[in-house]
């Protein structure tokens, strides 16, 4: 499976933008980037997927380079609700192991007030 | 939110006795996964299922087995649980294609003492 490379963690202020990275050199022409999100003692929850173009939710934007290699998931405004552990995972299509999601150790968000 | 419902939310067990954890869905979606999350790691997938009576292992199967005899239930079975087994478990479920999202249960806190 091809690795995703996240910050172990990060840190922002309440009500300022937040940019989460996330190095995937090794990505296929068929995996798709997912983002889920960890809070507090939950299930995780998805944010966002793409392919090669931006997308845009209610939750995030996600910026995916041109090459793939990389891609950010974009908190325009972060709320103390957003701190959680962000987990950025590559999906493949053409593979049919369930479609299950492999998570690494995502990146742990801690926003102040 | 989908009705993903995980049956005990807590549990603690005497090493040796068996174990089976329930996973309840009320989305009618195809693919089911059990995950383990423990401290330092991410979500590793235990085992999950295509279809009714279709299984599969993941990556940290041994000591487990499943079953589903319906779409709605996915049953983890620790068969002699061990210290080493003491994990927080998520059930997730999914649609029939892979670029849904993938829903995730509250957990189950076991303890194997």
């Amino acid at each position: 499976d091809a690795k995703t490379t996240q910050p172990n963690s990060m840190e922002s202020n309440e009500e300022e933008p937040v940019h989460l990275p996330c190095n995937h050199s090794t990505i296929s022409g068929t995996d798709y980037i997912h983002w889920y999100r960890q809070l507090p003692s939950q299930g995780p929850e998805y944010v966002i997927h793409g392919l090669t173009s931006n997308v845009n939710n209610r939750m995030a934007s996600l910026a995916i380079a041109e090459d793939r290699k990389s891609s950010t998931l974009i908190l325009h405004r972060a709320t103390l609700r957003d701190a959680a552990v962000y987990y950025c995972i590559l999906r493949d299509v053409g593979i049919h192991s369930g479609y299950a999601l492999n998570f690494g150790k995502g990146t742990s968000l801690l926003v102040t007030p | 939110d989908a009705g993903i419902t995980q049956s005990p939310r807590h549990k603690v067990t005497e090493t040796g006795t068996p174990v089976t954890l329930r996973c309840h869905q009320t989305e009618n979606h195809r693919y089911m996964y059990w995950y383990r999350q423990d401290p330092g790691h991410g979500l590793r997938l235990i085992h999950y299922s295509y279809g009714v009576k279709d299984t599969d292992k993941g990556e940290v199967s041994d000591g487990y087995s499943v079953s589903r005899s319906k779409t709605e239930d996915f049953l983890l079975t620790l068969e002699s649980a061990t210290s080493s087994q003491t994990s927080v478990y998520f059930c997730a479920t999914q649609g029939t294609t892979m670029n849904t999202e993938a829903f995730f249960g509250q957990g189950t806190r076991l303890t194997v003492v």
